[in-house]
């Protein structure tokens, strides 16, 4: 079955640090990817997708680009900022309509 | 405003009363699905739907019924709640008809069952 592993934190980073959270996943076929944001007391927002290999999501200065061949959906930020913190989830849609989420990252950001 | 609206936000309630978790969304979407969130767990999906009178079970099912009687409801029943269910709960939504369409989610709803 689908499954997705990503770094489970928590991520302590100093404002304006460079961010990087791992995801990989096991699917088979072409799944779409995801990253979720929740931010303390909210629901999840989508933060950015792609769809096909070598797609490069980018939303509010994170990117994520999607890389077949090693199974992954690294997301990244150039420089951080106090309110990025949240916890932030990668997911994959597959053949059926659900997602599979990975467990979430809790990245805590020091001014 | 497009939104997905669970009601109530929290309840601590008691094992065995029966208890229901509404959800609705504005955006007449024909997908809709409830996730739990528990800590070390993520999100895993308990059942979904995709479009009235059509609902089938997610990853986590057992212990939960859905209906799907309108297209804008989905509500989450919960029978005989037992303490195993004390959970984060989210719905979700979205158009189908195109795969890439991303989910749309209420703020969540916490439940304490004592």
């Amino acid at each position: 079955g689908n499954s997705v592993t990503q770094m489970e934190g928590p991520v302590t980073l100093s404002e304006e640090a460079f961010l990087t959270i791992n995801c990989t996943y096991t699917a088979t076929g072409y799944p779409s990817l995801f990253w979720y944001v929740q931010y303390p007391g909210e629901g999840l927002q989508l933060l950015l997708k792609a769809t096909k290999a070598d797609d490069k999501g980018s939303n509010k200065g994170f990117e994520a680009t999607y890389r077949k061949e090693t199974t992954s959906f690294h997301l990244e930020k150039g420089s951080v900022q106090v309110s990025d913190s949240a916890v932030y989830f990668c997911a994959l849609r597959g053949g059926a309509d659900g997602l599979t989420f990975g467990k979430g990252t809790h990245l805590i950001i020091q001014p | 405003e497009a939104q997905v609206t669970q009601n109530p936000r929290y309840l601590i309630t008691v094992t065995g009363k029966k208890l229901t978790v509404t959800c609705s969304q504005n955006m007449n979407h024909e997908y809709m699905s409830w996730y739990r969130q528990d800590p070390g767990l993520g999100l895993r999906q308990i059942y979904y739907s995709m479009n009235v009178e059509v609902t089938d079970k997610g990853d986590v099912p057992e212990g939960y019924k859905v209906s799907r009687k309108e297209k804008r409801n989905f509500p989450l029943i919960l029978e005989s709640p037992s303490p195993n269910q004390t959970s984060l709960y989210f719905c979700a939504s979205r158009r189908t008809g195109d795969s890439n369409q991303p989910q749309h989610f209420g703020d969540g709803t916490r439940l304490s069952i004592l």
